[in-house]
């Protein structure tokens, strides 16, 4: 039982480029989450998934795109990156929101986004 | 103004020490009050969880809520170097696309010193 993975761990982009974050989670839940993670700012949510095929924004949603093709995956894309996405990306996904103690969310490692 | 505020430290103590760390918030709405703690280049794992005013113990650390005042702290006893992370206040709310989501504090940075 892996948990929350996330593929790549680290990655470098140049103003402009393309990537996606690939989160995927073996637990069969439900819900699924994007947040950033940057200094002075906490966790914020960018998108999120309720369940297979849905998708929602977040507080931080503009620049990114996200994609649940399949219920333990959780796609985040950047189609043109800027500074400004230089971060860490986790992904988290819980089992029954607002249920506790259902709703714990667990988060991946983290990807590190540099954007020059 | 931030919906959760939450001092970014650093703090340093000495081992065997009582932490305190603590969080205000302005939104009543928040229903579930959580302590993550998250490890260097590590993710957040679940410390504490509590859903109601009072205090609630595990182990060496004790959670308390105080939704009058809008403030939750966590009280770390004993502290061992093995503390030393960064603890993150979560706050649960309703989302309105469904689910709920977590408001979380800014984190702060802790170090246990030998």
């Amino acid at each position: 039982n892996a948990g929350v993975t996330q593929t790549p761990k680290f990655r470098v982009l140049k103003t402009g480029q393309s990537m996606t974050l690939l989160c995927a989670q073996d637990m069969n839940h439900e819900y699924m989450y994007w947040y950033r993670q940057d200094p002075g700012m906490g966790l914020r949510l960018i998108h999120y998934s309720v369940g297979e095929g849905t998708t929602a924004k977040g507080e931080v949603p503009d620049g990114y795109n996200v994609s649940r093709l399949k219920k333990q995956n959780f796609l985040l894309g950047l189609e043109s990156a800027a500074p400004s996405q230089t971060s860490v990306y986790f992904c988290a996904s819980t089992q029954d929101p607002g249920r506790p103690p259902r709703d714990e969310q667990y988060f991946g490692p983290g990807t590190r986004l540099t954007v020059t | 103004q931030k919906e959760v505020e939450q001092d970014p430290g650093p703090l340093s103590v000495p081992e065997g020490a009582i932490v305190s760390l603590n969080c205000t918030y302005s939104n009543s709405a928040f229903q579930y009050f959580m302590w993550y703690r998250q490890y260097s280049r590590k993710g957040p794992e679940l410390l504490m969880y509590t859903y109601s005013s009072g205090n609630k113990e595990d182990g060496r650390f004790t959670a308390q809520v105080d939704k009058s005042s809008k403030y939750i702290s966590l009280f770390i006893r004993d502290s061992q170097p093995s503390d030393s992370a960064t603890y993150l206040c979560a706050m649960s709310g309703a989302l309105t696309g469904g689910g709920n989501k977590l408001t979380f504090g800014t984190g702060t940075q802790l170090k246990v010193e030998l």
